[in-house]
């Protein structure tokens, strides 16, 4: 059955770095785009980046771009996020996510917790 | 691109429906079908209920149902159950590459 699990999480101080992966299985991981979404404690969800099926095109939300990078590894069936110049607003469950159709998501991995803090 | 607008919360007896709506603007609700819903219990992760408005998933109950008129979504909850006591999230392709998320509408079984 599809898995989806990430890693990589922990606690950081402001303006640090951190990369998260995402072990996927199950599903033929290189024919879908995937998608990484976040959830600050308490909060909404919030879509932060896409990356296509063949790594190729990646896009960002506003609060992200020029700081986060989604890249990919098909050989692997790994998804990453590197996160650099962090913020305190960057604390959030990050779950990994495939689409059923565009911008639907039917799998989530369990998330991982990302805390920025001094 | 600013969040869509969910009722914060809504409520309903067992047996009855509740209907949560999701106001956008004519750049996402509106110019796309491409609306989802998500369920979430605490803890766990969503759980993608609706897709392209108004279809369901293998899996999910025809209980679930979705719509859409102008800028505005909604997803219809007939026949409540307990366990269908969470919090609900709406989702809107928002052109360029880029989608928005409601702010969440909590659900209670009463």
């Amino acid at each position: 059955q599809v898995q989806l699990v990430e890693s990589g999480g922990g606690v950081v101080q402001p303006g640090r770095s951190l990369r998260l992966s995402c072990a996927a299985s199950g599903f033929t991981f290189s024919s879908y785009a995937m998608y990484w979404v976040r959830q600050a404690p308490g909060k909404g969800l919030e879509w932060v980046a896409i990356i296509s099926s063949d790594g190729r095109s990646k896009y960002y939300a506003d609060s992200v771009k020029g700081r986060f990078t989604i890249s990919r590894d098909n050989s692997r069936n790994t998804l990453f996020l590197q996160m650099n110049s962090l913020r305190v607003e960057d604390t959030a469950v990050y779950y990994c996510t495939k689409d059923l159709t565009a911008w639907a998501f039917d799998r989530w991995g369990q998330g991982t917790l990302v805390t920025v803090s001094s | 691109q600013s969040a869509l607008t969910q009722p914060p919360s809504a409520s309903g007896s067992p047996g009855q429906s509740v209907t949560i709506s999701c106001t956008g603007t004519s750049s996402d609700v509106g110019d796309y079908n491409y609306v989802s819903w998500y369920q979430q219990h605490p803890g766990r992760a969503p759980k993608l209920m609706i897709y392209e408005v108004s279809k369901r998933p293998s899996g999910v109950p025809d209980r679930f149902s979705g719509s859409k008129s102008g800028n505005t979504a909604s997803l219809t909850v007939s026949g409540l159950q307990a366990e269908d006591e969470a919090d609900y999230y709406c989702s809107s392709y928002g052109g360029s590459d880029n989608l928005v998320f409601g702010g969440g509408t909590t659900v209670t079984v009463l």
